[in-house]
Order: structure tokens, then sequence, then C-alpha cells
């Protein structure tokens, strides 16, 4: 079983829809949870940054983790051609050996006019 | 502008030969990475380093080599024992419990 498992699309919604992108993840020793942005040939952008079970609001997007059922989420509302893009989880984990970060597959997202 | 810098952006070698990836930051940050990425792989970590001098190998650094003289720099030289090289490798960087932060990546292609 994959530490972090994620839905890799490819998912189309049409512009201004609500969309649900998740992960789950195995190891309830994770500690910060993590979702990236990725345009095509460019490196992932940090979008949210959470350690705390509950939602956490930024503009159009909102992170959640349930921490009792492993399970963390990305909303994107009215969305935009722009947030056509891959979406990457990632969650973390601090250890004596050093910091521990693990990625999704990612969710390839695209949004239609 | 702070930021990581890669270089170049896209990059051909015949196998047999070795190739150094570069990655360069000026965010001050102490730890950086490197990350192959494949697709429906997602991120793979190669090797990463904490400190100057120092460095770890990551889930699959066999066949890739690196050093750290440098707190800004960051090369990773992939060697011809590396069976599958044509990928996508990202460098990162992070200071404490930061986020990474990415640059934008070599695309390595080796025929």
């Amino acid at each position: 079983q994959k530490e972090v498992e994620q839905d890799p699309g490819p998912l189309s919604v049409p512009e201004g829809a609500i969309v649900s992108l998740n992960c789950t993840y195995s190891n309830s020793a994770f500690q910060y949870f993590m979702w990236y942005r990725q345009y095509s040939r460019k490196g992932p952008e940090l979008l949210m940054y959470t350690y705390s079970s509950g939602n956490k609001e930024d503009g159009r997007f909102t992170a959640q983790v349930d921490k009792s059922s492993k399970y963390i989420s990305l909303f994107i509302r009215d969305s935009q051609p722009s947030d056509s893009a891959t979406y990457l989880c990632a969650v973390l984990i601090l250890t004596g050996g050093g910091n521990k970060l693990t990625f999704g597959t990612g969710t390839q997202l695209k949004v239609e006019l | 502008d702070g930021g990581i810098t890669q270089s170049p952006k896209y990059l051909f070698r015949k196998e047999g030969q070795n190739v150094t990836l570069s990655c360069e930051q000026n965010l001050n940050h102490d730890a950086m990475y490197w990350y192959r990425q494949d697709p429906g792989q997602g991120l793979r970590l190669i090797y990463y380093s904490q400190i100057v001098n120092d460095f770890q190998k990551g889930d699959i650094a066999e066949g890739y080599s690196v050093s750290r003289e440098k707190k800004e720099s960051f090369p990773l030289t992939v060697t011809s024992a590396q069976k599958n090289p044509t990928a996508f490798y990202l460098c990162a960087s992070s200071s404490g419990l930061s986020p990474l932060h990415f640059g934008n990546g070599t695309r390595l292609t080796v025929t």
C-alpha cells in the first residue's frame, strides 16, 4: 500500500464549478499536510499548508484535513481555466534523521470554458 | 527575487555519459533536495542535504551522486549507472519546518 494515495484523474470541469481533490494516507504519524499546484513543465508551487484537523481557507481555496480518517481534501470554488494544472498532496513527518515528505501522484485538473 | 534556479531547462545526453544538473538557491535555506518526477509516479526523493558538506540518500539514490560544498548550491550528477535517466528533475529547498520551495526543473533526455 502506498503511503499517500491520490486519484490521478484527469478531472474535467466547467468554468465556475466547485472542484474537490482528495488524498488518503496510511501513516497516522504524519503531522503536516500540504497542497501544491504544478503547471506543465514547471516546478510545484505551494498552495496550502496546515498541521491540524479542520479547514483552512485562502481565497477560493480550502484545505480540509481529517486526521481520524486519514483524509485530506482541497476544494476550489468558482474554478477558472487558469486553475488547470496538476495538484499534488503531500504529507510530512518529523523524524530524528530529518523531515520525511511524501507526495501523492497528483491529480490532473482541466477547467473548461 | 529569492528563489531556486535550475539550469539548464532542457538537457540532452547520449547513453553512457555522466551529466550534472545545477541547482542554486538564494533563500538562505539550510536544507536542499533532489526529486525525480515520472508520469504516474509522483515525486520520488533522490538525495537530500540538511547542512553543508553533508547529504543523505533518498528512496532512489542508485545511479546518482551529489555534493554540497556551499549552502547555495546542490548539484546532481546522473551517472551512466542510472538505468532510466530520462525524467523531469526537481530541486527544492526548505528551512526548519517550512514547506519545500521548488525550482522549475530540468528535463533530461538520454538517448
